[in-house]
């Protein structure tokens, strides 16, 4: 498909399970980002990653959380041990290149995301 | 330290009425960028607009207009004449020079009441 895919679209787990979210962003796309919104709540930023470069993991709560994106396409943000508290919808977004000079343009494509409920 | 404000939680209007969201920002990047979503009750977060630091000409496109204000550090959105499918949470963010970490106000919840 043309937009940002991600699965699985539910994740319904028991309490310290470990859970991984995929995201499969926009061809072309060099930045990958992974946010976190709870019920009703602002979008949380976890984690960043930007073509070959280090990725941003300043947002990641704790050291449960992981992300790698593979080949520079596909990411997969990995919660280990689940708390409750980790009940959310996942949402990932891809942005295009801003040309020869790095970077990309900001604006960021969406997923539908993945909502997970700890139980 | 970035930092995006909505201090508006939820607005309602009745249809056709004038609205504007309010969003402040704290950056210390001379450089950076302003948006805009939306997020219909669907769900899918949707980008209405971008704009440059070093650009503060006001934009308006169709009902949607926007004044970017540096001195005040506010990028306020109005919709003219607010229809039902109007109804959605919007955020504002604001992103370093290039696009990177892109941060999210809480977001503004606006119900449009026929």
């Amino acid at each position: 498909g043309a937009g940002v895919s991600q699965s699985p679209s539910n994740k319904v787990t028991e309490k310290g399970k470990d859970v991984e979210l995929r995201c499969d962003p926009i061809s072309g796309h060099t930045a990958l980002y992974w946010y976190r919104q709870s019920l009703g709540q602002g979008l949380e930023f976890l984690i960043y990653f930007q073509g070959n470069s280090a990725p941003d993991k300043s947002g990641l709560p704790s050291d449960r959380f992981s992300a790698e994106r593979t080949g520079g396409s596909v990411s997969t943000l990995t919660i280990q041990r689940t708390q409750q508290e980790d009940s959310a919808v996942y949402l990932c977004a891809s942005s295009p290149p801003l040309g020869l000079a790095g970077g990309n343009t900001g604006e960021l494509f969406f997923g539908e995301g993945s909502r997970l409920t700890v139980l | 330290a970035q930092k995006v404000t909505q201090a508006q939680t939820e607005i309602s209007v009745v249809e056709k009425e004038d609205v504007t969201l309010d969003c402040v920002y704290e950056t210390r990047d001379t450089t950076y960028y302003l948006f805009w979503y939306k997020q219909p009750p669907s769900g899918e977060l949707v980008f209405l607009i971008r704009r440059n630091s070093f650009d503060e000409q006001n934009e308006i496109s169709g009902r949607y207009s926007w004044n970017f204000q540096k001195s005040t550090s506010s990028f306020n959105f109005t919709i003219t004449a607010s229809q039902v499918v109007d109804s959605a949470v919007y955020f504002c963010a604001l992103s370093g020079a290039g696009g990177f970490k892109t941060i999210f106000g809480a977001g503004t919840r606006l119900f449009v009441k026929a």
